[in-house]
This record gives C-alpha cells, sequence and structure tokens, in this order.
C-alpha cells in the first residue's frame, strides 16, 4: 500500500458531462501528479501541483483541469467529456516535483 | 524531444528463470530513472529506481542497469516467480516541464 487513495474507483459518465476525481496524497508528500492510461498504454501526464499551485502541464486540453488543498488532497476535473477520455487516471503523489512518485489504483472512468 | 520506450512488448519466462526487461532513452538530460510494475487492475507500482550518476543499483531480487552511453535501461529480475507477472514500465525523470516520461510497458508472463 502507498498511502495514496483515490475516489471513486470506477465511475461511467455521458459523453458532455463533466467529471471530478479525487486523491489523498501520502503523508509528508506536498507534490501530486495525475496521469491518464489507456488501456494497454504507458501512463501519460495531465498535470502537477506542488504545494497548491499547478507546476507543470502535460498535452492536454483545458478542459483538463485541477485542484490542490492546503492538506495535499486533489482533485482532477474534466469538462466536456469525449468518449476517448475514458481510460484509468492515475494519481501519484511524491516529496518533491524530481523524486519518486507513488501511485494509488486509480479511477475507471468510461463514457458513454 | 524527450521518449522513453521499450524493446520488447511481450515477455515469457519460465518460474525460476531470470529475466530481463529493457528499455531505451532518448533525452540524455534525463537523470532519475524508475522501474514500475502494474498488475491487472492496479496502479503502478515502484520497484527500483537509479540516478544517472550510477550505472548499477541491486535490491530484493532486482537489478536496474544504466548505460548513459547508448541510452539504456535494464531490469534483471532473478528467479522469477509467477507473482512477477505483470506489465513493466521504465520512467524517466528530467528537468523539464514532465516530472515523469512512461514508455509502453512490456508484459512479463511467467509459466509455472
Amino acid at each position: 500500500e502507498t498511502g495514496v487513495t483515490q475516489s471513486p474507483t470506477h465511475l461511467i459518465k455521458t459523453r458532455g458531462q463533466q467529471v471530478t476525481l479525487r486523491c489523498s496524497s501520502q503523508s509528508g508528500h506536498n507534490t501530486v501528479s495525475w496521469y491518464q492510461q489507456a488501456l494497454g498504454q504507458g501512463p501519460q501526464f495531465i498535470f502537477q501541483y506542488y504545494r497548491e499551485e499547478e507546476n507543470g502541464r502535460g498535452n492536454f486540453p483545458p478542459r483538463f483541469s485541477g485542484l490542490q488543498f492546503p492538506n495535499y488532497s486533489s482533485e482532477l476535473n474534466v469538462n466536456a467529456l469525449e468518449l476517448d477520455d475514458s481510460a484509468l487516471y492515475l494519481c501519484a503523489s511524491s516529496a518533491g516535483r524530481f523524486t519518486e512518485a507513488f501511485f494509488g489504483q486509480g479511477t475507471r472512468l468510461t463514457v458513454v | 524531444g524527450e521518449s522513453v520506450g521499450l524493446h520488447l512488448p511481450t515477455l515469457s519466462v519460465q518460474e525460476g528463470d531470470n529475466s530481463i526487461i529493457n528499455c531505451a532513452y532518448s533525452n540524455s538530460a534525463s537523470d532519475y530513472f524508475i522501474w514500475y510494475k502494474q498488475e491487472s487492475g492496479k496502479g503502478p507500482q515502484f520497484i527500483i529506481d537509479i540516478r544517472s550518476n550510477m550505472d548499477k543499483r541491486q535490491g530484493q531480487r532486482v537489478t536496474v542497469l544504466l548505460n548513459k552511453t547508448v541510452k539504456h535501461l535494464s531490469l534483471q529480475i532473478a528467479a522469477t516467480q509467477p507473482g512477477d507477472s505483470a506489465v513493466y514500465f521504465c520512467a524517466e525523470i528530467n528537468s523539464g516541464n514532465t516530472p515523469l516520461v512512461f514508455g509502453k510497458g512490456t508484459r512479463l508472463s511467467v509459466i509455472a
């Protein structure tokens, strides 16, 4: 167990809807990164939050947004869901921006 | 550009044999590499890491080798067990925008 928890574990949404995914980081970690993992692929970096500020972003459109709270937990919001957004969304926490990251179990999002 | 890839998408080994999973990276500025294991339905699990100032690092039954000359990384698993069956990813960290860049993964199947 990594101490990183994500909720919900599974979610089904309709195209065009909005979704919020949640992540609680490991104790002592101030950095949270979000990844999207399509079936059969490696995780793709969405963005990272460090001490409540966005600190790096991958090649994802603005409808992917996030937030980090003072307790370093984090949310990933996706607006105007598309079918291709169906994937496993992973949250990883770390003690710094360029240190080892520990992943949660992920949220399986299905868009229909 | 930055990329991390794997030479073989699948690997089958007999139980008790040693496994070698390879990875190539293209960014010579990367200074930290991590191997992750991902079992079905779970998030990636940290296995071992290595910094660019090292050539070799050993853990329990696992060894990572780094060849900076040819930008190659390998993960060796000794006495492979059925519980080692999973997808293995190498990931690199560099001082650019993306904290972790993952390859597509190698699926390791252990034959009893």
